[in-house]
């Protein structure tokens, strides 16, 4: 079946403009990661939604980043001003998140960022 | 301390060897424990989750130590296509699911 998808798959900005990055994840999953990873470092957790409860926005740098996930499927994370040290490959992941379930994370191919 | 923490390696073996690697965690709590295998430039791809019995998928063994809080990838005569970074993944399995990635463990696997 399909995969967790994501666009643009790379997005040239200036320093200053909003952006937008979509995800459609795994039909079925409920709950959805979005994740930043600079080159050459880790995975750095953003934001994760779950059903219809609260999302977890503890990974969020500062107020210029915000998520939203409509209907419990597509999620677009939107950073506002975007700064050079927003420069990254921003990933999106999808789980079945069943109770007791293992949630094996399925990743889509990220959206490289690059702001100028 | 790192909630997370792996070696970064590199780890250069040759074809055929076996290698191993090692992930501790901190929060006691943690509930499921994975393997991920992300290539350059590509996105992290699910390679094993870790069973409290452990679990062997071919050439690979993982297994989990909760009284001693790590996890441990094996893997037996390597082939090139294993040169990779390798990320301990620990989901908390809290009403939230907070999920954390290790920095990974680069392997490079010679002719």
């Amino acid at each position: 079946g399909a995969g967790v998808s994501q666009s643009p798959s790379n997005k040239v900005t200036e320093k200053g403009k909003d952006v937008e990055l979509r995800c459609d994840p795994i039909s079925g999953h409920t709950a959805l990661y979005w994740y930043r990873q600079s080159l050459g470092q880790g995975l750095e957790f953003l934001i994760y939604f779950q059903g219809n409860s609260a999302p977890d926005k503890s990974g969020l740098p500062s107020d210029r980043f915000s998520a939203e996930r409509t209907g419990g499927s597509v999620s677009t994370l939107t950073i506002q001003r975007t700064q050079q040290e927003d420069s990254a490959v921003y990933l999106c992941a999808s789980s079945l998140a069943v109770a007791g379930g293992l949630h094996e994370q399925y990743f889509g191919p990220g959206t490289r960022l690059t702001v100028t | 301390r790192k909630e997370v923490e792996q070696d970064p390696g590199p780890f250069n073996v040759p074809e055929g060897a076996t290698v191993a690697f090692n992930c501790t965690y901190s929060n006691s709590a943690s509930q499921s424990f994975f393997w991920y295998r992300q290539d350059c430039r590509k996105e992290p791809k699910l390679l094993m989750s870790v069973y409290s019995s452990g679990n062997e998928d071919g050439r690979f063994t993982a297994q989990l130590n909760r009284a001693s809080q790590y996890i441990s990838l094996l893997i037996r005569d390597s082939k090139l296509s294993d040169s990779a970074t390798y990320l301990c993944v620990v989901n908390m399995g809290t009403g939230g699911f907070k999920t954390i990635f290790g920095a990974g463990t680069r392997l490079f696997v010679k002719a």
